[in-house]
């Protein structure tokens, strides 16, 4: 059974700093891993997705490297704003799920003191 | 183009009642997947349909929970005889064409049981 954990739960960090959230599943049998954003009380943006193929994307200030064999995954922001502060979600979508179903972490809940 | 929408962002019903949650996909998009968060919780998938039909439902509780996607008009989430464990927030998400494409996910509905 695949399962999807972050670490750490939460973060404080002051402005300007560089930070890394770590995303870690259990099954290396993954179709893409995506990061979502979330924001209090509303819904999810998509902000990157690795392919099973693709050791990194980028978008930004941020950066997602994906080591499928050891089954983790990086989300690096760089110059931390207040702005970025929200809860940062991994998901994966299994090769052998017939249906893309998305499994999720917990969440890292990020904030950044201006 | 418009999101996923869903409605109402807010329910709130006392313990028994029924809810109905509702989910317009993406235009043109003919998948539709639930997912509940629940309170300290990542999202966990619940249901994947496709038009007028049930997909995968591997994630819903096997009682009092059911959902439906028909050829005309938005996706239902139906949660008949709540109980204050079924308070969560309530996901949609739509796809195109399912398992391969990005899911696109919308505001969520925020359910209270009193």
């Amino acid at each position: 059974k695949q399962e999807v954990t972050q670490i750490p739960a939460a973060l404080s960090v002051p402005e300007g700093e560089n930070l890394v959230l770590n995303c870690s599943f259990t099954d290396s049998a993954i179709y893409n891993l995506q990061w979502f954003r979330q924001d209090p009380g509303k819904g999810l943006t998509s902000l990157l997705l690795i392919q099973s193929s693709q050791r990194e994307q980028t978008s930004g200030r941020l950066n997602a490297s994906l080591d499928k064999s050891s089954g983790r995954s990086t989300l690096y922001i760089a110059a931390s704003q207040p702005g970025d502060s929200a809860t940062y979600l991994c998901a994966v979508k299994l090769s052998s799920s017939n249906t893309g179903k998305l499994i999720f972490g917990q969440g890292t809940t990020l904030q950044v003191k201006p | 183009n418009a999101g996923v929408m869903q409605n109402p962002r807010h329910l709130v019903r006392r313990r028994g009642q029924e809810a109905r949650l509702r989910c317009s996909p993406v235009k043109g998009h003919s998948h539709v997947y639930w997912y509940r968060q629940l309170p300290e919780e990542g999202l966990k998938f619940m249901v994947y349909l496709q038009k007028e039909n049930i997909i995968d439902e591997s994630g819903m509780p096997k009682e009092r929970f059911s959902a439906e996607f028909p050829k005309e008009g938005p996706s239902i989430l139906r949660i008949q005889q709540v109980v204050r464990g079924d308070s969560a927030a309530y996901f949609c998400a739509s796809s195109p064409t399912g398992f391969t494409d990005t899911q696109y996910f919308g505001p969520g509905t925020r359910l209270t049981v009193l």
